[in-house]
């Protein structure tokens, strides 16, 4: 089993709607969790950290589930600029900074 | 502030050749990361640098990749013999490491993109 799994999508939304994306983690002992960014043929870039009350920045709202070790990630509103690749984040221990990437998810918002 | 700096951007070699890739972190930033990314997948992390010292390597392929930081600074990330299946994106990366502090954030380079034929 991957340490950290996302549906690859792609996801194709129009714009306006509201879509979600999913992530689950393998090991229980992951401290903190994020989602990154990645346009097509770009580096990845953080867009937020989730916290275990859950947490929105504007249009986006990250979830937590530690019993289920779930992550989500909701888009509201979709616009064409939010089409990218949503990059599932999971960092093992507070000493380090070692992040695992899971394997991402495309979306795709059209007109 | 400057960013991560990557070079080359792009390479395109044969099988069984040799490569190497440069970089050079954002000031300051104590930890650097190698992570492979192929097509389609999310970048898998090779090796983890705290200033010169390695944090983790347990997904480096040791008998082809190796990697150094020797002043803590800047690094370098070889490949050799280079096989078909190491065609991928090369991201380095830094971050700020404290103590204590959940940061989360990496700042990436663009990359350098290689080709094996």
């Amino acid at each position: 089993r991957k340490e950290v799994e996302q549906d690859p999508g792609p996801f194709n939304v129009p714009e306006g709607a509201t879509v979600a994306f999913n992530c689950t983690y393998s090991n229980s002992a992951s401290q903190s969790f994020f989602w990154y960014r990645q346009d097509c043929r770009k580096e990845p870039k953080l867009l937020m950290s989730v916290y275990s009350s859950g947490n929105e920045d504007g249009r986006f709202t990250a979830q937590l589930n530690r019993a289920s070790q779930y992550i989500s990630l909701l888009i509201r509103d979709s616009k064409l600029s939010d089409s990218a690749t949503y990059l599932c984040v999971v960092k093992k221990d507070w000493a380090g900074n070692m992040l695992t990437f899971g394997g991402g998810t495309r979306l795709m918002v059209k007109p | 502030e400057a960013g991560v700096a990557q070079s080359p951007r792009y390479k395109i070699i044969e099988k069984r050749q040799s490569v190497a890739f440069w970089c050079n972190p954002i000031s300051g930033h104590a930890t650097l990361y190698w992570y492979q990314q192929i097509l389609g997948q999310g970048p898998k992390l090779l090796i983890q640098f705290q200033n010169n010292g390695v944090v983790d390597d347990s997904q480096l392929p040791k008998d082809r990749f190796s990697a150094e930081r020797l002043k803590g600074v800047d690094s370098t990330l070889k490949i050799q013999p280079a096989k078909l299946e190491d065609s991928a994106v090369y991201l380095c990366a830094s971050s700020l490491l404290k103590t204590g502090v959940n940061t989360g954030e990496l700042f990436f380079g663009e990359g350098s993109r290689l080709t094996v034929l």
